[in-house]
This record gives structure tokens, C-alpha cells and sequence, in this order.
């Protein structure tokens, strides 16, 4: 079945310097999603990607997704206290009983260092 | 207005027991999902429902059952629960199935002593 991999799984970082999560599916996606949970919360939708090799920006956050439509990347810029939390992709992709199926990645932890 | 809510929030039982979660959104929203997190913080997709039908079910034991009687409702019984079943349960809804923005309930943490 379709396997959703991040890498990296744990990242900490200091206040202000970049961050970068990376995507990998096992097979080719219709679409990918990135969805940002904090401590103690629950999965909050960013963005959605549909396009080879679309970028999307959001203030500080960028979003790529690959020209072969498997991979994706999310890169946030000069990090705040409050980017701190779990990011996770979700691809779009396979099909069960004529329904899209969506799988959520392992997701990355963001430690921010004040 | 909580447009994905889940009750309880907590659950604490013990081995064995049957306990059930509700899940209800307001948004008109056609497919609603099960998934679980782990303490690893893995999350996994369980059931996808669309209109009241299963549509996705990714090989849970059959101790799971979900249930929807209207399209804006998907509750999860569980029977004989074990220790493994421990975990946060998170409902979602998104108006397709597959594409476009799940949004999240704010999960029922249950923990099986």
C-alpha cells in the first residue's frame, strides 16, 4: 500500500534560524496536504497542493511539491516559539471502493529554542 | 460554534470493557474519518465514511465498530478493549473525499489499564 515517509523525524532548531521537513511517497500522489499539529492538540490544515511542482508561501512557510508529484517539502523561514509543534503531509493518492484515499506521513517535530 | 467536536475528551477503562466515542460536525461536510495517534505520534487512518456509507476501512479489528446514522454524525464502539488500544482518536470531516482540507476534531485520549 502507499507509504507516506518525513524525514526528519525530530528537528530542533534556535529562534530565527530555517527549518525544512521532506515528504517521500511511495507512489506518484494527486494531491498533498500539510497540516500542523501543536502540543496537545489536534492535525490543523495549512495548505493544499494539486500541480508539479507548485509552490505555495505563506508568510514565512513555503511549500513545494515535487515535479514527479512523490515528494513535497515544507521550509519555514527565520523560526518563531510559535511554529513550534508537529507538521505532518498527507498525499492524496490510491483508491479503495472507487474513493480517493489520503495517507498521513510520519510527521516532523519542531523543537524551537528561544 | 466547534465545527468537529468529540465526546469525552477522556476516557480511562479498564481491560475488557466496551466503551464507545461520538463525533459530530456541523460544517455539512460529506465524508468523516476515524484515525488513531500513537505515542509516537503517528496517525492512522481507521474508517472513512461518505454519506452514511463505509467506504475505507484499513484493516482495524473487528472489535472496532463504527457507526453512522446520519451524515453529520460517525461514532466509534469499541469492544474488549486491550492495552494496545491506547491512544488519541481523532474525528475528521472534508467535504471530499481524498482531496481538500480535513478538519479535526480535538481528539478523546483513552487509556486502557
Amino acid at each position: 500500500g502507499q507509504q507516506v515517509m518525513q524525514i526528519p523525524q525530530y528537528q530542533h532548531v534556535q529562534e530565527g534560524e530555517d527549518f525544512t521537513t521532506y515528504c517521500n511517497s511511495s507512489t506518484t500522489l494527486s494531491n498533498i496536504q500539510w497540516y500542523k499539529q501543536r502540543p496537545g492538540g489536534h492535525p490543523v490544515f495549512l495548505i493544499q497542493l494539486v500541480k508539479s511542482g507548485e509552490v505555495k508561501k505563506q508568510k514565512r512557510l513555503t511549500f513545494q511539491f515535487g515535479e514527479a508529484k512523490k515528494n513535497s517539502s515544507l521550509h519555514i523561514t527565520a523560526t518563531q516559539t510559535t511554529d513550534v509543534g508537529t507538521y505532518f503531509c498527507a498525499g492524496g493518492g490510491g483508491y479503495s471502493g472507487g474513493y480517493q484515499k489520503v495517507t498521513f506521513g510520519t510527521g516532523t517535530k519542531l523543537q524551537v529554542i528561544p | 460554534d466547534t465545527a468537529v467536536s468529540q465526546t469525552p475528551k477522556y476516557l480511562v477503562t479498564q481491560m475488557g470493557n466496551d466503551k464507545s466515542i461520538k463525533c459530530e460536525q456541523n460544517l455539512g461536510h460529506d465524508t468523516m474519518y476515524w484515525y488513531k495517534q500513537d505515542s509516537k505520534k503517528f496517525l492512522k487512518i481507521m474508517f472513512s465514511y461518505n454519506n452514511k456509507e463505509l467506504i475505507i476501512n484499513e484493516t482495524v479489528p473487528n472489535r472496532f465498530s463504527p457507526k453512522s446514522p446520519d451524515k453529520a454524525h460517525l461514532n466509534l464502539h469499541i469492544n474488549s478493549l486491550e492495552l494496545g488500544d491506547s491512544a488519541v482518536y481523532f474525528c475528521a470531516s472534508s467535504q471530499v473525499t481524498g482531496r481538500g482540507e480535513q478538519y479535526f476534531g480535538p481528539g478523546t485520549r483513552l487509556t486502557v489499564t
